[in-house]
């Protein structure tokens, strides 16, 4: 069955410091990945995701990840955290069957940001 | 454009009462989803539907019923709440066909005391 693992329930970062929360993930086939971002008593929001092709996938907001096969790996980046990108992010991977697609989510990382 | 829209936003319920969850849908989507959310556990699927008329089990469906009463609405129903079912809830909804991403609403905050 897939899973993702999300290395780090909180993550503490700098303003204007590099931002970089991990994700892995196992599956049987090649997956779909996604990254979302849930800010304060809000739903969640996609920020990027990875279906097919170029493996370094770019979002909104600056955000970045690349998809590693050889790694099993889908890391969310940002060159230069800014007070705003605190939130909670959350890696998913999408489960295809006959057609049929449903999300698996990790655990999600808190990114504290400090001025 | 509402996209998915949840009601209630906030409820509070004693153990034992019953309540429905309501979702809808306006982006035209064959599947739905209805997820828990729970601190250091990320979201857990509890029910989802494929397309009008069906409906499966997720990982923890314990608790729950659902209806997909057609394509654009999709309730959850707790019979006999328990405060073990104090959560976040999100519904969700995709189209597949497209390899597009699933979009939420905006949650049900459920206390059960």
């Amino acid at each position: 069955a897939q899973s993702v693992t999300q290395l780090g329930s909180h993550v503490s970062v700098s303003e204007g410091a590099l931002v970089l929360l991990r994700c892995n993930y196992s599956s049987s086939v090649p997956p779909y990945l996604f990254w979302y971002v849930q800010y304060p008593n809000q739903g969640l929001q996609l920020l990027l995701k990875y279906t097919t092709g170029a493996t370094l996938v770019k979002g909104i907001n600056g955000f970045e990840a690349e998809f590693k096969k050889s790694e099993t790996s889908f890391h969310l980046t940002k060159p230069s955290a800014h007070m705003s990108d605190a939130a909670e992010y959350f890696c998913a991977v999408s489960l295809m069957n006959t057609g049929f697609q449903k999300l698996v989510f990790g655990t999600g990382t808190r990114l504290l940001v400090s001025p | 454009n509402a996209g998915v829209t949840q009601t209630p936003k906030f409820q509070v319920l004693k153990t034992g009462q019953s309540m429905t969850l309501q979702c809808a849908q306006d982006m035209n989507h064959n599947s739905m989803y209805w997820y828990r959310q729970d601190p250091g556990m990320g979201l857990r699927l509890i029910y989802y539907s494929a397309s009008e008329g069906t409906t499966d089990k997720g990982e923890v469906p314990n608790g729950y019923n659902v209806s997909r009463l057609n394509k654009r609405e999709f309730s959850l129903r707790l019979e006999s709440a328990a405060p073990s079912q104090t959560s976040v809830y999100f519904c969700a909804s995709s189209d597949e066909r497209l390899n597009t991403e699933a979009f939420f609403g905006q949650g049900t905050r459920l206390t059960v005391v």
